[in-house]
């Protein structure tokens, strides 16, 4: 079965503090994978993705073929860290169409 | 223009009610979505237009009917809901559904079926 998981529903960590969110897949294939972000109050956003190979606020996710992993990283947690992050690959659903299929999510919490 | 903008932000319905949801983009995007997220869980899809042709239905009820009148909008018409409906319905947005196209968010509907 095809599905992605991220093992934790919470994640707390001091400000400073280095922060690793985990996400594993099963998928037939090589699915293109994201990461989307939802802060308090705000609608969902892309934080970063796969295919761009980029750092977006400090952030780092490496594509881990071989454990089928990517896990988002960031060396040191500042306070507007604190959101909800979900790992996201894209499943061909035939008709020339990809969706986004969300993992459960983690939130993750940064203690001053 | 770089936003989705949904209408309205909270609606409150009964069981017999008609009513719609409205998402609008200015993007020249031709690929839309619809997504309903139940609280804390994450955003499950519900429907894809593609060059205003519908291209994925995931088995919704079909008291859930979508309409893509143009490139820029997509409506979500209900009718008949069940109070289990009650959820935060999202509305994104893509040049294509092609998969390593990001997808632009609405802020959401926050529907509540009495």
């Amino acid at each position: 079965a095809q599905r992605v998981t991220q093992p934790e529903k919470l994640l707390s960590v001091f400000k400073g503090a280095p922060v690793e969110l985990k996400c594993n897949y099963s998928y037939s294939g090589s699915p293109e994978l994201f990461w989307y972000v939802q802060y308090s109050r705000q609608r969902l956003q892309l934080l970063l993705r796969h295919i761009s190979r980029e750092s977006i606020k400090g952030f780092t996710a490496d594509l881990n073929k071989g454990e089928t992993s990517f896990h988002l990283k960031k060396p040191f947690a500042q306070e507007e860290d604190s959101a909800m992050y979900y790992c996201a690959p894209t499943l061909y659903s035939g008709a020339g169409s990809y969706q986004l299929t969300f993992g459960k999510g983690t939130k993750l919490s940064v203690i001053p | 223009d770089t936003e989705v903008t949904q209408t309205p932000k909270h609606l409150v319905m009964g069981m017999t009610n008609k009513k719609s949801l409205k998402c609008e983009q200015h993007m020249g995007h031709r690929a839309m979505y619809w997504y309903k997220q139940k609280a804390k869980k994450p955003p499950e899809l519900m429907f894809v237009y593609s060059y205003e042709k519908l291209s994925i239905n995931e088995s919704v009820p079909s008291r859930f009917s979508p309409e893509c009148p143009n490139s820029s909008l997509l409506n979500l018409h209900l009718h008949a809901l069940q109070p289990e409906d009650s959820a935060l319905y999202l509305c994104a947005s893509s040049p294509s559904s092609a998969n390593y196209n990001e997808q632009f968010f609405g802020p959401g509907t926050r529907l509540t079926v009495l």
